[in-house]
């Protein structure tokens, strides 16, 4: 199975907002509604905070939001702030019963 | 709140099998309908599932790594484990255990680095 595409990186100042895509295909993205993002900082684990395409955990921002549309998910942080600078991952559950992540993308807050 | 710890040798030689097992503390690896993961990272690259193993022992393995692949649960000791055969230099990665929780990996442990070498 593909990894999911999304951008290498991204780029944005403090208070600015940025977009993650996640592109895959009707087997996944396109298919369900169980798509979730995973921010990393470097040397951490994994930490989620979108599930469902749009939903957040408990203690998540209220600044990161998920939307979808067709076999394309993305990830919006909206008043960008110097501690979201790490990588964010996209993945989907899939008609295989499998699951697939994406490549990652690297957010620069410059 | 749950948390789940990785252990395992750190540098495994070519062909010979990786062992990892992940202790989950914090509640019981039999309550709830969880499925429990593992899911690995090259450095510097992304994610990726390698298998779950439900509550009733059920497994389900990336396609890519089932010829290799044996998931299983321990669970008096309230642990589960992973075990990869053949290994070559393109298992080395970072193995990261995971609970998954309707269909979202919702804790993850803090990850394992696992190199394979002679």
């Amino acid at each position: 199975q593909s990894a999911l595409t999304q951008p290498a990186s991204v780029s944005g100042s403090p208070g600015q907002s940025i977009t993650i895509s996640c592109t895959g295909s009707s087997t996944d993205v396109g298919g369900y509604d169980y798509v979730s993002w995973y921010q990393q900082h470097p040397g951490t684990a994994p930490k989620l905070i979108i599930y469902d395409v749009t939903k957040r955990p408990s203690g998540v921002s209220g600044r990161f939001s998920g939307s979808k549309s067709g076999d394309t998910a993305s990830l919006t942080i909206s008043g960008l702030q110097a501690e979201d600078e790490a990588d964010y991952f996209c993945c989907s559950y899939t008609v295989r019963a499998t699951w697939v992540f994406g490549g990652g993308t690297k957010l620069t807050v410059l | 709140q749950i948390q789940l710890q990785e252990s395992g040798p750190g540098l495994v030689k070519p062909s010979q099998t990786l062992s990892l097992t992940c202790t989950v503390s914090g509640d019981s690896i039999n309550s709830g309908s969880f499925y429990w993961s593992w899911v690995r990272q090259v450095p510097g690259k992304g994610l990726e599932w390698i298998g779950n193993i439900y509550n009733s022992g059920s497994t389900f393995y990336n396609p890519s790594l089932a010829r290799r692949l044996t998931v299983s649960l321990d669970a008096p000791r309230n642990q589960f484990s992973l075990r990869l055969s053949s290994v070559t230099a393109a298992d080395t990665a970072v193995y990261y255990c995971a609970r998954i929780r309707f269909l979202v990996f919702d804790f993850w442990g803090q990850g394992s680095l696992v190199t394979v070498s002679s």
